[in-house]
């Protein structure tokens, strides 16, 4: 697509369900990102997708939270028995490129981040 | 873990003024963005930078590696940059990807008419 897609704009949960957020990355980016913004902080990294590699978890704050990308394209953020402090905006990136070497040392554009819109996640 | 900071935290300016934020990280990194992110929410990359300087129109970034500052400048700024500009820096194994990024927590700047 021309952008990257998120959706729901808008989920509102009771505590304790388990939530899916989808991201659509732009077609031909390779790289994905999800990121979370709760009220009042800053972004904050929480897992990486490069093609058909291994993502990078490191940013995923427990293990409720896991992540999905079927056919290097759509992913999926599966958020488990959702709590009150999981409540904020999840948004998802795409970049065209791999984000890691062997384009160290080019930043042509390669790795330049389009957002989507975002998600915002209401855990009641 | 890269610490950064960004000022000024909230920034009022009349229309026309020359606009500058401020970015300064504590470890080194392989580049930085800048990012806009719009009343609304959404997000946009500005730049995206690892030496000198970059230019975009009204909008221009420079860093300095070896001080650890990075500045983003607006020239004649105009109610429309109203927004929040965060300044993000990818770890040095990263090549200049956006894994693993560290944000500052934004500079709120309103552009009054």
């Amino acid at each position: 697509g021309a952008g990257v897609s998120q959706s729901p704009s808008n989920k509102v949960t009771e505590k304790g369900k388990d939530v899916e957020l989808r991201c659509d990355p732009i077609s031909g980016h390779t790289a994905l990102y999800w990121y979370r913004q709760s009220l009042g902080q800053g972004l904050e990294f929480l897992i990486y997708f490069q093609g058909n590699s291994a993502p990078d978890k490191s940013g995923l704050p427990s293990d409720r939270f896991s992540a999905e990308r079927t056919g290097g394209s759509v992913s999926t953020l599966t958020i488990q028995r959702t709590q009150q402090e999981d409540s904020a905006v999840y948004l998802c990136a795409s970049s065209r490129g791999p984000g890691r070497p062997p384009l160290a040392g080019d930043y042509t554009g390669a790795n330049v981040l389009t957002f989507g819109a975002g998600s915002r996640l209401t855990v009641l | 873990k890269n610490e950064v900071e960004q000022s000024p935290q909230n920034l009022t300016a009349q229309e026309g003024e020359f606009i500058t934020i401020n970015c300064s990280y504590s470890v080194g990194i392989s580049a930085l963005h800048w990012l806009q992110q719009h009343p609304g929410g959404g997000i946009v990359s500005l730049f995206m930078l690892s030496s000198g300087k970059k230019k975009h129109g009204r909008l221009i970034a420079t860093i300095n590696i070896q001080e650890k500052h990075s500045s983003l400048h607006i020239t004649a700024s105009h109610p429309r940059d109203s927004a929040v500009y965060i300044c993000a820096v990818a770890p040095w194994y990263s090549g200049g990807g956006a894994d693993g990024l560290t944000f500052g927590k934004g500079t709120h700047l309103i552009i009054q008419p």
